[in-house]
């Protein structure tokens, strides 16, 4: 079975540009989870998506947006980038169902570099 | 607030036992992960908790207290690989999200 994919795997934008991240889960996963990781601040929750709809919410400001396609895909998006967004985004998926084990398979991440 | 703690940094030598404390607070609990993320790659899943007690994997081994909101890894026979960081993770509900402590790097001295 195929692993979590992201592209692209690094970015460089400069600040005021959007960007958008894309993962594809391991085939059969329904949820896709993201997270924003920087030194010293472990993985930060974004937002979940289960079968096209969000699920769960982190406490990130709406420049932060994401969705899910019916193949299970998901993109991020950020608007108006500020230079505090450069970090690596991982995504993360899981089947999503009640009574499965909840192990999170992470892709590579996208590292995003704000100048 | 929901919040997980664990050490910043912990340092052991080959051939050791190392024990990786996590203690939580959060509004809910329905299970503890833990993770392992080497330098420059992707976390990857080595235990999970929802009961109390031990589960052990191999060198690894977790443990998990829901009365005291606390868990630790415990890794046996230490080996140079495994110097990595390593993330203790809660889920609060059935269908909620997965937050994450800010994890503890641990370094292996040979």
């Amino acid at each position: 079975k195929a692993g979590v994919t992201q592209t692209p795997r690094y970015l460089i934008k400069t600040r005021g540009q959007q960007v958008t991240l894309s993962c594809s889960p391991i085939s059969g996963h329904r949820s896709v989870s993201w997270y924003q990781q920087t030194p010293g601040q472990g993985l930060q929750f974004l937002f979940e998506y289960f079968s096209e709809t969000q699920r769960n919410k982190g406490n990130f400001p709406g420049r932060f947006s994401g969705r899910q396609f019916s193949n299970s895909r998901s993109e991020m998006n950020v608007s108006t980038l500020e230079l505090g967004d450069s970090a690596l985004y991982l995504c993360a998926s899981r089947t999503g169902l009640a009574g499965d084990a909840d192990t999170q398979y992470f892709g590579p991440g996208t590292r995003l570099t704000v100048l | 607030g929901q919040s997980l703690e664990q050490p910043s940094e912990v340092t052991a030598v080959e051939g050791a036992i190392v024990q990786i404390n996590c203690t939580y607070q959060t509004s809910g609990f329905y299970g503890l992960s833990w993770y392992q993320q080497h330098d420059g790659g992707a976390p990857t899943f080595l235990s999970y908790n929802a009961l109390d007690g031990l589960e052990e994997t191999g060198r690894f081994s977790s443990f998990l207290s829901r009365s005291d909101s606390y868990g630790y890894l415990l890794l046996q026979e230490l080996q140079m690989k495994d110097s990595a960081s390593y993330f203790c993770a809660v889920k609060m509900n059935r269908d909620d999200k997965i937050i994450f402590g800010k994890g503890t790097r641990l370094h292996i001295l040979p």
